[in-house]
Order: C-alpha cells, then structure tokens, then sequence
C-alpha cells in the first residue's frame, strides 16, 4: 500500500514558466514533508521542507503548500529552469521518526 | 561542511557473495539511515543507526544488516547476495532541527553505492 503517492510520473514545462508537482499521502501520522531531486546516478539533493504547523514555505524559487485536510502537498518551482529537470521526489515522516517514506517520482522536464 | 560519503561507488558481486558498503555522515550529524532504490520498488527504507543503536529497521530479510561506529561512520552489509538486491544504496544523515517542539530529521543523502549482483 503507497503510503506518499506521486501520481504524474512526468511533467513538461516551458522555460520562465511555473511548474507545479503534486504529492498526495493516506497516513494521519505524517507531519513532516520533504522535496527531494535526483539527478540519474546521484543520490537525492534535499530541496525544501515543510511542518504540519504551517501551510507554506518558501525558499528562493520553491515553495510548498500543505493541504492537510485534503492530506496533499505540491512544490511549486518559479520561474522553471532548463537546469531543474531532473526527478522529484516527495517523502513524508511522522513526529521524531527518522524514517522517510518516498513516493515515486515524477520526472520533470523543463524545456529551452 | 563536506558532505556524506559512501565508498564504494559502484561494485559488481556473483550471487551467495557477500558485501559491505561504507558510508561517513557529514559532520556533527549522528543519525544515519540506509535506503535501497530500485526501478520497481523506488526508495525504501532499510535501517537507521543513531548512537550506534539500531532504532528501527524496515521490511528486508535478516540478510541485511548495518552497524555504526563511535565516530557516526556507517556500514551496511548483504549476505548471501540475489539478484534481486542489484540496485542503488543510499546513505543519509540527518540534522535533526526542533520545530514547535517537535524533533524533525532533515535527511541528506550521499551519491550512492550502485550494486551489481551476477
């Protein structure tokens, strides 16, 4: 049972344009959710972190939104850059758990 | 601050080997947790060490098993390699921030270890 589910395993933006990554999770006890992206042969590069206290933050070109009531999430990436495609992973952990659970990934494609 | 480091970066074994992959956290962080990657299974958790304590480990056969040294420095092993265990292993470290009280594991990974197995 996926427990974090990344339904779009692809997406293709334009150059200068938004692109939008939506994560959604089944599990009540997750409270903290994390962005990864991965590159092919390299581990995955932390992005961007939220707590379930708050609904939004912000880094740079990223943000993320927390729905908890619908239990989704999405990373926002503004403005797309060619050097952002890569995969993205979203992961999600409980209250001082160490574990993450990752969802599959969606392959972002920003285009010239 | 250099970050995590896992050694070997790749490896080739013959099934029934066995393997010990190595992996040094960034410094000052005591938490590490292993994760396997695979096409079909994508990343899941194998174990994470703290104090080297073993806190809790995931859903894999007693064929895997890790161990963590007085300095944080990490290894895991496989004994009795298949074929199913070709895939990326992935060590993290943690820094481990408190946000309204709760404790929350902010986890980096190293590049991987990509293991073969023939």
């Amino acid at each position: 049972d996926q427990q974090v589910k990344q339904n779009s395993p692809s997406l293709s933006v334009q150059e200068g344009r938004i692109s939008i990554l939506n994560c959604d999770y089944t599990n009540s006890m997750f409270d903290y959710f994390l962005w990864y992206k991965k590159y092919p042969a390299e581990g995955p590069t932390f992005l961007i972190s939220i707590s379930s206290i708050k609904d939004k933050n912000e880094d740079g070109r990223f943000t993320v939104f927390l729905n908890k009531s619908a239990k989704h999430l999405s990373l926002h990436i503004v403005p797309s850059q060619p050097g952002d495609s890569a995969v993205y992973f979203c992961a999600a952990s409980g209250s001082s758990n160490y574990k993450l659970t990752f969802g599959k990934g969606t392959l972002l494609t920003v285009n010239p | 601050k250099a970050g995590v480091t896992q050694t070997p970066r790749y490896l080739i074994k013959t099934r029934g080997q066995q393997v010990t992959l190595s992996c040094s956290p960034i410094s000052g962080h005591r938490s590490v947790s292993w994760y396997q990657q695979t096409p079909g299974q994508g990343l899941q958790f194998l174990f994470e060490y703290f104090s080297e304590t073993q806190r809790n480990k995931g859903n894999f056969p007693g064929r895997f098993s890790g161990r963590q040294f007085s300095n944080s420095r990490s290894e895991m092993n496989v004994s009795t390699l298949e074929l199913g265990d070709s895939a990326l292993y992935l060590c993290a470290s943690s820094l481990i921030i408190s946000v309204g009280g709760t404790l929350l594991y902010e986890q980096y990974f190293g590049p991987g270890t990509r293991l073969t197995v023939t």
